[in-house]
């Protein structure tokens, strides 16, 4: 099993690109979902899919896309890169079967800097 | 005010200290309680569930205060390895697995 991987690990953009980060787990999970960490705040969720062709924003949605066509993948789209974009990004999956402990598994992050 | 709060230190102790660490939420109705821990440059592991009972895991402590609204870890024998930053975290009552992360606590252990 590799859990949960992200491509790319680093990336600079300049502000406007777009660009995809990729995000694959292959233990059958339902839930996915992609945080943010920036210095001095929390993860924040960015959006979250609980199912193949399900997805809902989370905490901090403008500026990003999601889709869900298969289990296995949760890409997230940068429309327009700006540079408060510039962050860590990290994905992270779980079962939604082992009721409110079940625990989220995350990907290695992707670090980001828009200029 | 933050949903979670924590001190983010950093602790500085030496190897076989014991340290303790609390956190506090703010969303009373407030579900399920977590302690993951992040290594420098690395993604976020759970290092251990909170459960209201307190529950114990090796050198590892963890307490539940609904009362108080508070969460605490406590690190026994604390070892160079146990360098890292501890995140407290709270699943919310609505929203399956909506987590809610602190900005965690810095903790430095020197020989």
């Amino acid at each position: 099993n590799a859990g949960v991987t992200q491509t790319p690990k680093f990336q600079v953009l300049k502000t406007g690109q777009s660009m995809t980060l990729q995000c694959a787990q292959d233990m059958n999970h339902e839930y996915m979902s992609w945080y943010r960490q920036d210095p001095g705040m929390g993860l924040r969720l960015i959006h979250y899919s609980v199912g193949a062709g399900i997805t809902d924003q989370g905490e901090v949605p403008n500026g990003y896309n999601v889709s869900r066509s298969t289990t296995e993948d949760f890409p997230l789209r940068l429309l327009s890169a700006a540079p408060s974009q510039t962050s860590v990004y990290f994905c992270a999956s779980s079962s939604l079967r082992g009721g409110s402990q079940e625990t989220q598994y995350f990907g290695p992050g992707t670090r980001l800097l828009v200029l | 005010r933050k949903e979670v709060e924590q001190d983010p230190g950093p602790f500085n102790v030496p190897e076989g200290a014991t340290v303790a660490f609390n956190c506090t939420y703010s969303n009373s109705a407030s579900q399920s309680f977590f302690w993951y821990r992040q290594d420098c440059r690395k993604e976020p592991k759970l290092l251990m569930s909170v459960y209201s009972s307190g529950n114990e895991d090796g050198r590892f402590t963890a307490q539940l205060n609904r009362a108080s609204q508070y969460i605490s870890l406590l690190i026994r024998d604390s070892k160079l390895s146990d360098s890292a930053t501890y995140l407290c975290v709270v699943r919310k009552n609505t929203g399956f697995q909506k987590l809610v992360f602190g900005t965690g606590t810095r903790l430095l252990v020197s020989p």
